[in-house]
Parts: C-alpha cells; structure tokens; sequence
C-alpha cells in the first residue's frame, strides 16, 4: 500500500503571498489531519478533515483553512503569509473510526521571506 | 499548558543497552497514545501504540508500558541499535478525534 504524500515537498514564498499544500491520504482512509511543526512550539494540531467535513480544528488563525475532496485528498491554505509561517507542514491519515493510528507524510518544508 | 510532556530533551545510550524514553500527560480523558519516530526534515514514523485499557504492549524490541494512575508512560528499546538514533515523539488522543496532542521530543543517540 502506497503511504501518505505530499507536495511540494520545498516551498519558498514572500510576505503576503498565500500559498497551497496538497496531501493524498493512505488508499482508504477517510480521515486526513494537518499539522505544524517548528523549532520552538514543536508539533501542533491544524485541523483534521473526514468525509470531506472538518471534524476538529487546532487554534490557529483564520488564515489557515483546508478542504477535502471526495477522493479523501485534502488541500491545506495559508492566505497572507507571515514569517512566522516558515515551518515544517505535516499531513497525516488515518481511518478516522476507533482508536485510531495516524501515519504520517513527509512533509512540505515551507520558507516564507 | 503542555498536555502531554517529555522532560528529558536528550537520551544517550550505548549500542546493546536498553533505551527507556518517559511521557507524562495531564489529561484523562486520553485513552490512546502512540510513539512516533522522527528524523530532521521528514514526517513522523510510527512506531507502536497502546489504549488506556491496557498497561503493556510490545512489538519486536519496542514495549510500551502504561501507568494511568500516574500518567505516565514509557518506551522501552531493546537491544539497542544505532540506527534507533533519532527524535521520539510520545502523542495522545481522546476518542477517535484526529487531533494528536504531541509532547516536544527525546533525542535519543545509541553509540555504538
């Protein structure tokens, strides 16, 4: 079974500007969630999408939002980009029922200057 | 306020010798928690898991142990290898809500 992607993979960007990622989940999974991770506040929950609904979301601002499609890809968007913003952007997939184990893709290593 | 909390930043250990990562958490209503493995610039590996109704779980030289009275849980490695070298993330969730509360990391480093 062909694991979690995810692209790009390497992402530079300006101030301002906004900016898309993309996740194709694990084949079956329904459930895909989003996270973020940088040096000093370390892996944090975006939101998590599941039968293209957004079932939980993380406190993030509004300028983060997602989607998923029927086919259980999901797209993750940052709008006005902030420096900040530079991290490590994680999307992980899981079953989305029961006790639930999330496996996780690469990552998109986004650099906003 | 860290719900989930790897005090040891670092871990170093001889190659052969058992590696014993620690997580604390705070909040009970989490009934499953997950070790991830992780290196620089990629996402997360899982490793083995467990549920709040059990205390142990084991998968080849990884064991997890659960101690729900004190909220604690631990990630026993043994042997050993120099290729277990990286960051461990211990997670937590509560229901099969897709939300990982993950703490900050033990960097472990087997020498061989």
């Amino acid at each position: 079974k062909a694991g979690v992607t995810q692209t790009p993979r390497y992402l530079i960007k300006t101030r301002g500007q906004q900016v898309t990622l993309s996740c194709s989940p694990i084949s079956g999974h329904r459930s895909v969630s989003w996270y973020q991770q940088t040096p000093g506040q370390g892996l944090q929950f975006l939101f998590e999408y599941f039968s293209e609904t957004q079932r939980n979301k993380g406190n993030f601002p509004g300028r983060f939002s997602g989607r998923q499609f029927s086919n259980s890809r999901s797209e993750m968007n940052v709008s006005t980009l902030e420096l900040g913003d530079s991290a490590l952007y994680l999307c992980a997939s899981s079953t989305g029922q029961g006790l639930d184990t999330q496996y996780f893709g690469p990552g998109t290593r986004l650099t906003v200057l | 306020d860290q719900q989930v909390k790897q005090n040891s930043p670092s871990l170093s250990v001889q190659e052969g010798r058992i590696s014993i990562l620690n997580c604390d958490y705070t909040n009970s209503m989490f009934d499953y928690f997950l070790w991830y493995k992780k290196y620089p610039a990629e996402g997360p590996t899982f490793l083995i898991s467990i549920s709040s109704i059990k205390d142990k779980n084991e998968d080849g030289r990884f064991t997890v142990f659960l101690n729900k009275s004190a909220k604690h849980l631990s990630l026993h490695i043994v042997p050993s290898q120099p290729g277990d070298s990286a960051v461990y993330f211990c997670a937590a969730s509560e229901g099969s809500q897709g939300n990982l509360i993950f703490g900050k990391g033990t960097k472990l480093s087997v020498k061989p």
